[in-house]
């Protein structure tokens, strides 16, 4: 069965530095997103992207947040100056043209 | 805007027993509902959706809800629990005038006694 799958499943990195998180989506899906789990919390939604572009974002993805597609197949998130706040279980998820999302294993974010 | 409460964090039980998981939604349009498991050092996996089809639903593992608009409810039942059931249960509402964005609950952690 086709899943979503992330790369790396977990990095420790260090405050301010940058982190891009990588997911190949299943490769007839045409939506993608990005949402994060802080440690005890809800599962939070962060951004959609639909034909290249961002469709909607979160109050939490701001400027030091970035999606790209840029090879048509990964799909990355990346947090430019990464602050301790930012630790979390990030998760990729696509849709196709239906109403049901699809999730990755999820990437485990720890910022020290 | 939607929402989805999700009553008890946590829950207990029997192996053998009846597993009840609550969800209470809040829609100002039709819902999609859906409810994910989330097993230790996993990801998210959808257990089972209603999509305004009928409003009984069978997942996997045993695991079936029953939307009830009247009660603005999505309540997620097993009749006999597995040790194998041991893990984080997320309720989730969506709508197609909102991209289908999903909107989460705080999670139920099932524990299950041998």
């Amino acid at each position: 069965e086709p899943e979503v799958t992330q790369t790396p499943s977990h990095q420790v990195t260090q405050m301010g530095q940058e982190v891009i998180l990588r997911c190949v989506p299943i490769s007839n899906h045409l939506y993608f997103y990005w949402y994060r789990q802080i440690l005890g919390q809800k599962v939070e939604f962060l951004v959609s992207f639909y034909n290249n572009e961002i469709s909607e974002k979160s109050e939490i993805f701001d400027d030091q947040f970035s999606v790209e597609r840029p090879d048509g197949s990964n799909f990355t998130l990346k947090i430019r100056s990464t602050k301790l706040e930012d630790s979390a279980m990030y998760f990729c998820a696509g849709r196709a043209s239906g109403n049901t999302i699809y999730f990755g294993e999820g990437s485990w974010l720890t910022v020290v | 805007a939607q929402s989805v409460t999700q009553l008890g964090s946590h829950v207990s039980v029997s192996e053998g027993a009846l597993v009840l998981l609550r969800c209470n939604y809040s829609s100002s349009v039709p819902p999609y509902l859906f409810w994910y498991v989330q097993y230790p050092n996993q990801g998210l996996q959808l257990l089972l959706k209603y999509t305004s089809a009928a409003t009984l639903v069978k997942g996997i593992n045993g695991f079936e809800a029953e939307f009830k608009k009247s009660e603005t409810s999505f309540h997620l039942t097993k009749p006999s629990a597995h040790m194998s059931d041991a893990a984080e249960y997320f309720c989730a509402v969506s709508a197609r005038s909102n991209d289908y964005k999903l909107s989460f609950g705080a999670g139920t952690t099932v524990t299950v006694r041998a």
